[in-house]
């Protein structure tokens, strides 16, 4: 297996503009997760998906950020409007029940 | 929520020395990962360990969840070996989200 896949490793967008990350789990992993990583907050869970369906979205900041999961294969997370403050490294994971987790490479995020 | 402290946050070494990174949590655990963050970003998952001790060549790590802790023990460390360890935690209850802790810096010098 590839192992967890995202796009794009980078992105660079003005304020305002929508940003879309992409990411593709490991086939056969029931859970999918999406972190964002900073120096100031560490690695802080956003929302996490477990057979497609969205279970947690508590750590989603605010009305701006959406993510979708429409098969088990595919996820997406948007932010529209972007801020600068949205800048960081993305991070999905995937899983199994009572198993570790696998990182895709991350998504690093700068909203200029 | 359940808290995750790590220590030390900061460990420098030399090539070839041993080290023990500490992960102590706030509350009973289901789940408990360790991962490694290389230099360049990667993050990649060392033990899935609510429990017990495991071994993977020059690692291991030691779970003990009664007394809520959990270690990390890196022998004959090498330059490779830098980067952040980190723990990661669920919550009581066994849901699959990971609290992770703020990580120790390792860095192993030549």
């Amino acid at each position: 297996d590839a192992g967890v896949i995202q796009s794009p490793r980078h992105e660079v967008t003005e304020m305002g503009q929508e940003v879309t990350l992409r990411c593709k789990p490991i086939s056969g992993h029931d859970y999918l997760f999406w972190y964002r990583q900073t120096m100031m907050r560490g690695l802080e869970l956003l929302i996490y998906f477990n057979n497609n369906v969205p279970i947690d979205d508590s750590g989603m900041p605010e009305d701006r950020f959406s993510a979708k999961m429409p098969n088990a294969s595919f996820s997406t997370l948007k932010i529209q409007p972007s801020e600068p403050r949205d800048s960081a490294v993305y991070f999905c994971a995937s899983s199994l029940w009572s198993s570790g987790y696998t990182f895709g490479s991350g998504t690093r995020l700068t909203v200029v | 929520g359940i808290q995750v402290e790590q220590s030390p946050p900061d460990l420098i070494l030399q090539e070839g020395a041993n080290s023990t990174l500490r992960c102590n949590f706030s509350d009973s655990v289901n789940n408990l990962q360790w991962f490694h963050q290389n230099p360049w970003g990667q993050l990649i998952n060392l033990f899935y360990i609510p429990s017990g001790t495991k071994q993977n060549g020059r690692l291991s790590a030691t779970t003990v969840a009664t007394e809520r802790y959990s270690l990390l023990y890196i022998s004959s460390s090498q330059t490779t070996d830098s980067g952040v360890y980190f723990c990661a935690v669920d919550g009581r209850g066994g849901s699959e989200k990971l609290v992770f802790g703020k990580g120790t810096k390792l860095t192993v010098n030549p």
